[in-house]
This record gives structure tokens, sequence and C-alpha cells, in this order.
């Protein structure tokens, strides 16, 4: 089975600081990683996804994520961050079937001007 | 890309009464759909799921009951919320997955919930 800790249930910082979501993951086999941004009222979107490959990824809105897998960590950055950033954040593994996903607890993030 | 419409986007009903969301993928075969339920400042609870034609497979805990899924066809999935209480209030997702979808990319794909309220 896997679980995904998201330890930070809520992040304020100025805008266009950077910013850093923590996620770590546990699974007892290999999983695909993902970062989805949830909007109040709405469905989630994907920013970003490590599957294979280069261990950092780059997704939308000028995000990306490092890949680490003796910290077993999967953490979101961005350098400086906007107002419309605002929102909340999940961290998500899912097996390489993509039969099940598993998300954490959510991240919000509160951009203050 | 691909799209995954959900409806209605808020529903209020009286207690008793029962609720069907729907969930259509617009532009791919969903061959499989997941169910979430999402608590206020909590994630993503999966609920059911389902793959067309089969039976929804339910999460511990999750009244099959109560929250009856229907997976008759590739485009759509409906949850109908059963003799509903206040306490069945949440924020609904579905999410959809199958061919068509571009899956390596972006292997799931969401509707934009709906929001129940029960009086």
């Amino acid at each position: 089975a896997q679980s995904v800790t998201q330890l930070d249930s809520q992040v304020p910082v100025f805008e266009e600081a950077p910013v850093e979501l923590r996620c770590n993951y546990s699974s007892s086999v290999s999983v695909y990683l993902f970062w989805y941004v949830q909007y109040p009222n709405q469905g989630l979107q994907l920013l970003l996804k490590y599957l294979s490959g280069s261990t950092l990824v780059k997704g939308i809105n000028g995000f990306e994520a490092e890949f680490n897998k003796s910290q077993t960590s999967f953490h979101l950055r961005k350098p400086s961050v906007h107002i419309s950033d605002t929102a909340e954040y999940f961290c998500a593994v899912s097996d390489r079937n993509f039969n099940k996903f598993y998300f954490g607890s959510g991240t919000k993030l509160n951009v203050k001007p | 890309g691909a799209v995954v419409s959900q409806h209605p986007s808020r529903v209020i009903c009286k207690s008793g009464t029962s609720v069907k969301i729907e969930c259509r993928s617009l532009d791919f075969q969903a061959t499989t759909m997941f169910w979430y339920r999402q608590f206020p400042k909590k994630s993503l609870m999966l609920m059911a799921t389902s793959n067309e034609g089969s039976k929804a497979t339910y999460e511990q805990g999750v009244e099959k009951d109560k929250f009856l899924i229907n997976h008759a066809s590739l485009t759509l999935s409906t949850l109908t919320v059963t003799s509903a209480h206040p306490e069945d209030s949440s924020f609904y997702i579905c999410s959809a997955s199958g061919q068509g979808a571009s899956s390596y990319n972006s292997p799931l794909h969401f509707g934009n919930g709906t929001r129940l309220t029960v009086t």
C-alpha cells in the first residue's frame, strides 16, 4: 500500500517570494508521483508528474518538483509566487498501472501582497 | 486535452431524498472512474472505483447501499446518494482514466466537483 504525507496544512508567503511545499510518500513498490492544484469549488488540475527519467520535473505555472528516492520525497517549489497561485495543492502517488491514486491531505498556499 | 464533465455543480436537497451526480468523459473512453469525497480542510477520500460494465469496488467504510455507483457506458458514470442526510453534505469529485485520454501524459482527469448540501 502507498501513503502520502503533506506535513504543512497551510503555507503563508508574500508575493514574489520563493515557496516549497513538502511531500513525503511511503510505498513498497515503485510509484508515480504527482502534484495537483485545486482552486475553490473546482476539481483538481495536474501541475506536474514524475514517471521516470530526470528527477527534476517542471510543470505548469512555473512550478517544479524534485523526486528524491532516498528520502522518499517529492517537494514542490516555485522561485517567485504570484497572488494567483493561492490555492490548495495535493501531492499524490499511484501504482504503475494508474489503478489507484492516493492523495495527501493538501497544503493551502496563501500568497499575500 | 481530455475533459471530464460533472453535473450538477451544486445541489441542495431535503433530508431523505436521493440525489444523482453524473460524470461524463467528453472526448475519451473512460474505462475506469473514481469517486472521491472531500471533507472541509481534508484530503480527497476515495469512495469507490468503477470499471465499465462491472460492479463498483467500494473502499472500506463506504456504504455501498447508500452511495450507488453505476458505470454503464464508457463515457458515463453516476453516483446516487440515497436517502441523503445532512452528514452527507460534502464536495464530491469524479475522475476518469482510459483510452484516448493521453493516459501516459495525464493519467487521471477530474471533474469540477459537486457541492451537495442536505437540509
